[in-house]
């Protein structure tokens, strides 16, 4: 089972700032790392699928970064919006493997 | 455009009984997978196939068979459910599992009396 940690594990944010949070992983034998996005009473929705190290990718006001060599992505949100509110998780497939593992996630939570 | 359906939404059990959670794909993914999520425990993975025929374990596969007789479905069994199985069941299917995204369904909340 691969170790990813993803901090913090909550976040409160006023509406308008911009945000980042963490996730963080073994470097050796990288594959790839997904992020998603979950909204509460609904099903985690794909945001990105990264491969490359030094990939950014970007969906409206959210980014992501990629360090495979150091193991960690950052996802940023810039100027927060209410419906910005949902939990945000990584995951990554195991060396040789098609498990994925996730992080228990980061909850935001954007104050009108 | 339905994806990846799940049913049924709710299910409660007696401890003991049976059941199968159904899951089906129209989109043509080779690969199907099922997770539970509990309270601070995060998506695990309970069973996966990479196609027709072909399924492994995952994390946390004790008390659950799958099988994987058509591409479009990915039905999961308890065999005898206990009251630690209470939890949301989620499947998801994609194209490929390390590259590509997974798309979920909207989920089973299964209770276990």
């Amino acid at each position: 089972i691969l170790n990813v940690e993803q901090s913090p594990q909550s976040l409160h944010v006023q509406e308008g700032d911009s945000t980042n949070f963490t996730c963080s992983f073994p470097s050796s034998n990288f594959y790839a790392l997904h992020w998603y996005r979950w909204e509460t009473a609904k099903s985690p929705e794909a945001l990105f699928v990264m491969t490359l190290n030094g990939d950014e990718k970007k969906k409206g006001r959210i980014s992501a970064t990629l360090n495979t060599k150091e193991g960690y992505s950052y996802l940023y949100i810039k100027g927060s919006q209410p419906e910005d509110s949902a939990t945000y998780l990584c995951a990554l497939p195991g060396a040789g493997s098609y498990q994925l593992t996730f992080g228990k996630g980061t909850k935001l939570s954007v104050i009108p | 455009n339905a994806g990846v359906t799940q049913t049924p939404k709710f299910q409660v059990l007696k401890t003991g009984q049976s059941m199968t959670l159904q899951c089906a794909q129209d989109m043509n993914h080779e690969y199907m997978s099922w997770y539970r999520q509990d309270p601070g425990m995060g998506l695990r993975l309970i069973h996966y196939s990479v196609g027709a025929g072909i399924t492994d374990q995952g994390e946390v596969p004790n008390g659950y068979n799958v099988s994987r007789s058509t591409t479009e479905d990915f039905p999961l069994r308890l065999l005898s459910a206990a009251p630690s199985q209470t939890s949301v069941y989620f499947c998801a299917s994609s194209a490929h599992p390390n590259n590509q995204p997974q798309h979920f369904g909207d989920g089973t909340r299964l209770s276990i009396l």
